[in-house]
């Protein structure tokens, strides 16, 4: 039973365009959640998280927006550059950090110059 | 300050092989995840330890066993080697519920 779905496993963007990955949840008592990017052959990288009360985060060219009625998130990149293609993963944790990490399984993002 | 590092990098074993690997996390950090990437399954948890405890376990046979020693670094051990173990094994370290996990570049296991 996967708790944390990213339904699109390739995404091609346009250099300079906007980049939408999109993750759902299951788990209602997920309280955190959190963007990862990873390179080939290179351990996974914090990118941006939000907490359940809040529903927009930004930081630099990425913004996350959480919809919990939907237990849906996104991640915006703005403008997409091509050293932002990667495999990006959503993740979740509930019960304040007592219970593990729970991701999903990646967008590969690729970005076309 | 130094990151999560895991050693070896890169590991072939065979079938049937036993196998440690090994993960020193950011000093001060107490929790040390480990999760198995494998093409299509994304990260999948093994199981956490904290203060020397193992606080979670992830869904795998009891061939994967893992310990934290009293300066937080931590072991996994997989005991008879299948060929679908092979997967890059990552290791993570946090400083606690808000900080997000810290991931080492991984050891890249391959059975044959």
């Amino acid at each position: 039973d996967q708790q944390v779905k990213q339904n699109s496993p390739s995404l091609s963007v346009q250099e300079g365009r906007i980049s939408i990955l999109n993750c759902d949840y299951t788990n209602s008592m997920f309280d955190y959640f959190l963007w990862y990017k990873k390179y080939p052959a290179e351990g996974p990288t914090f990118l941006i998280s939000i907490s359940s009360i809040k529903d927009k985060n930004e930081d630099g060219r990425f913004t996350v927006f959480l919809n919990k009625s939907a237990k849906h998130l996104s991640l915006h990149i703005v403008p997409s550059q091509p050293g932002d293609s990667a495999v990006y993963f959503c993740a979740a944790w509930g019960d304040s950090g007592n219970t593990p990490l729970v991701f999903g399984k990646g967008t590969r993002l690729s970005v076309i110059a | 300050k130094a990151g999560v590092t895991q050693t070896p990098r890169y590991l072939i074993k065979t079938r049937g092989q036993q196998v440690t690997l090994s993960c020193s996390p950011i000093s001060g950090h107490r929790s040390v995840s480990w999760y198995q990437q494998t093409p299509g399954q994304g990260l999948q948890f093994l199981f956490e330890y904290f203060s020397e405890t193992q606080r979670n376990k992830g869904n795998f046979p009891g061939r994967f066993s893992g310990r934290q020693f009293s300066n937080s670094r931590s072991e996994m051990n997989v005991s008879t080697l299948e060929l679908g173990d092979s997967a890059l094994y990552l290791c993570a370290s946090s400083a606690g519920h808000g900080a997000g996990y810290t991931f080492g570049s991984g050891t890249r296991l391959t059975v044959v």
